[in-house]
């Protein structure tokens, strides 16, 4: 079956601090993978997306992610946090007919 | 370029009720899915329209119907109204012919409490 975990729930950083978000995901064949991001009281901000071709994909705000196929990882990374980053963070991967299947997401604290 | 709109943005209803939830797309985006997204957990697929359709579903009970318009603005319905069903409700759009992969724009939601 097809899934997606966050295994962190709640991450605190420094601002200025370098970030990474994991994510590990089970699908039957190429997945096409996102990264989402989540404001209070907001929808959904897609950061990045990995269909083939580049395991490296770099989306907005500076956050980039890497698609590792033999670890079923793609993970989130940002070299600098600022406060604005805090949100929440939804990994997803996309099933037939593009259906989002969502993890269960990881709220980023940002501490001046 | 308007995005995806939802409305109403929040709603109270009493169990047992039924409510309407409506959702106009990104200009252009033929394809709307319904996630539900409870306090807490990421948003869960509840089902797609596209061409009037309903192209897949996830695993909601019947009381969760839908419908899309010929202008691709879509309702999504929900009867007989349980506590659980208190959550945010969001709306998504994409071209839909693109099939897996395409990207999704999100609305703001819907936040309905039901008491």
């Amino acid at each position: 079956a097809q899934s997606v975990t966050q295994p962190d729930i709640h991450i605190t950083v420094s601002e200025g601090a370098s970030l990474e978000l994991r994510c590990n995901y089970s699908y039957g064949a190429t997945p096409y993978l996102f990264w989402y991001v989540q404001s209070p009281g907001q929808g959904l901000q897609l950061l990045l997306k990995y269909f083939s071709g580049d395991t490296l994909v770099q989306g907005i705000k500076g956050f980039e992610a890497e698609f590792k196929r033999s670890q079923s990882s793609f993970n989130l990374r940002k070299p600098s946090v600022h406060w604005s980053d805090a949100a929440e963070y939804f990994c997803a991967v996309g099933g037939g007919y593009n259906k989002l299947i969502f993890g269960a997401g990881t709220r980023l604290a940002v501490h001046p | 370029d308007a995005g995806v709109t939802q409305s109403p943005t929040h709603l109270i209803k009493t169990r047992g009720q039924q409510v309407t939830l409506r959702c106009s797309p990104k200009s252009g985006h033929d394809t709307v899915s319904w996630y539900q997204q409870a306090l807490g957990q990421g948003p869960q697929f509840i089902f797609q329209y596209y061409e009037e359709e309903e192209r897949q579903r996830g695993n909601f009970p019947d009381r969760f119907s839908g419908h899309q318009f010929p202008n691709y603005s879509s309702e999504l319905n929900v009867n007989a109204l349980l506590l659980g069903d208190s959550a945010l409700y969001l709306c998504a759009s994409s071209l839909g012919v693109q099939g897996a992969g395409e990207t999704q724009y999100f609305g703001p939601g819907t936040r309905l409490l039901v008491l």
